[in-house]
This record gives structure tokens, sequence and C-alpha cells, in this order.
């Protein structure tokens, strides 16, 4: 299995323009995340998804964030318009019921500048 | 609220030099708690998962414990291949049972 697969590893964009994350989970997992990783706040859960259904979206900071899943083998996480405080390691893990723990991606290292 | 804290923040240890770290844990009753290793540049690696108060998991250098309030991850003689930052997470039973708290981690770095 080629594990979670997340795209791009990097991406630089100017303030106000709309960046799109993607993630693949992993075939057969029923439960796909997303995280936000930071120097000041460690991994902050933004949002996460049950069978594609978004379950608890309480982490996602504002209006400008959204998430989709619209199948089993594909996540997007958006953010319009983006900030300089967006800049950060956004990372895509998957699990499935029943089992032990998360299968993280590589993460995509978002810069706004 | 569910919450992690985890101590030290960083730990420099000499190779061969034995050491623990610290996950002290609140929450709405524990499902299970979590140990990772991130290396820079990567996503976090999942190592052990611990389920009830007295448990322990190994696997070469490491081993976790687990009580009612607090995990340890043992390291002993660490190799420099063990530098990395080591997360803990907890997965509750009440709410959104699914997802992970993550404690801020500690980095550790081990000198030959």
């Amino acid at each position: 299995d080629a594990g979670v697969i997340q795209s791009p590893r990097h991406e630089v964009t100017e303030m106000g323009q709309e960046v799109t994350l993607r993630c693949k989970p992993i075939s057969g997992h029923d439960y796909l995340f997303w995280y936000r990783q930071t120097m000041m706040r460690g991994l902050e859960l933004l949002i996460y998804f049950n069978n594609n259904v978004p379950i608890d979206d309480s982490g996602m900071p504002e209006d400008r964030f959204s998430a989709k899943m619209p199948n089993a083998s594909f996540s997007t996480l958006k953010i319009q318009p983006s900030e300089p405080r967006d800049s950060a390691v956004y990372f895509c893990a998957s699990s499935f019921t029943g089992g032990h723990g998360y299968t993280f991606g590589s993460g995509t290292r978002l810069t706004v500048v | 609220e569910d919450q992690v804290t985890q101590s030290p923040e960083a730990l420099r240890l000499q190779e061969g030099e034995s050491s623990s770290l610290n996950c002290s844990y609140t929450v709405s009753g524990l499902r299970g708690l979590f140990w990772y290793r991130q290396d820079p540049g990567k996503g976090p690696e999942f190592l052990f998962t611990l389920y009830s108060a007295g448990e322990e998991k190994e696997k070469e250098r490491l081993k976790a414990t687990l009580t009612k309030k607090e995990s340890f991850l043992h390291i002993t003689a660490p190799k420099p291949e063990d530098s990395a930052t080591y997360l803990c997470a907890v997965q509750g039973r009440s709410g959104n049972t699914g997802k992970l708290i993550f404690g801020q981690g500690t980095t550790l770095q081990v000198k030959p």
C-alpha cells in the first residue's frame, strides 16, 4: 500500500489567493482527518470525516477554511482567501473503525507571503 | 476537555544513556493512548497503543507504560537514530470518539 498520499508537498502562495490541499487516504479506511502543525500550537485537529461525512469541524479556524470528501478515496482542504498566519504544515491521516492509531501522510508545507 | 501535556520539551542524551519521556493526560474515559515518532519533514509514525492502566508495550529500545494519569516512554541505551520528536495522544470515550488529541511533543537528540 502506498500509504496516505498528500499533494502538493510544498505550496507558496500570496496572501489573498485560494489554496487547495489534497489527500488520498489508505484504501479501506473509513476515517479521514485533517491536522495542522505549527511550532506554537503543535498538532491541531481541524476536521474529520467518517464514511465521507464530516463529523467534527470545530477545529476549523474560520469560514475561510472548508473541507470536502466527495468519495472514499479523496479529500480536499481549501483556504480562501489565504493569510500569512495560515502558514503551517497540514497533515492528512486515515484510519479504520477498530484500528489502532492513524496513518499520517507526509504533509503539505504551506507558506503564505 | 481532553488534554495532553508532555515533558520535557527537549531532551539531550549521550548514546547509551537511558531515560524516560512523560505524557500526562486528562480525558473523559480513556479509549486509547498513542505514541508516535516524528522525524523532521515527515508525518508522525505510529509506535504504540495502550488501552488500560498497567499495560506495557515494547519495540526495540522503546517501552511504553500506562497509569491512570500518565504514560511513560522509556528509552533504553538509545542510539543516534532514535533522535526524533515523540508525540503522545489520547482518544476519549465521550463525544466525538474518532479523534486524537496530541501533546506538544518531546524532541529527543541522542549524541554519539
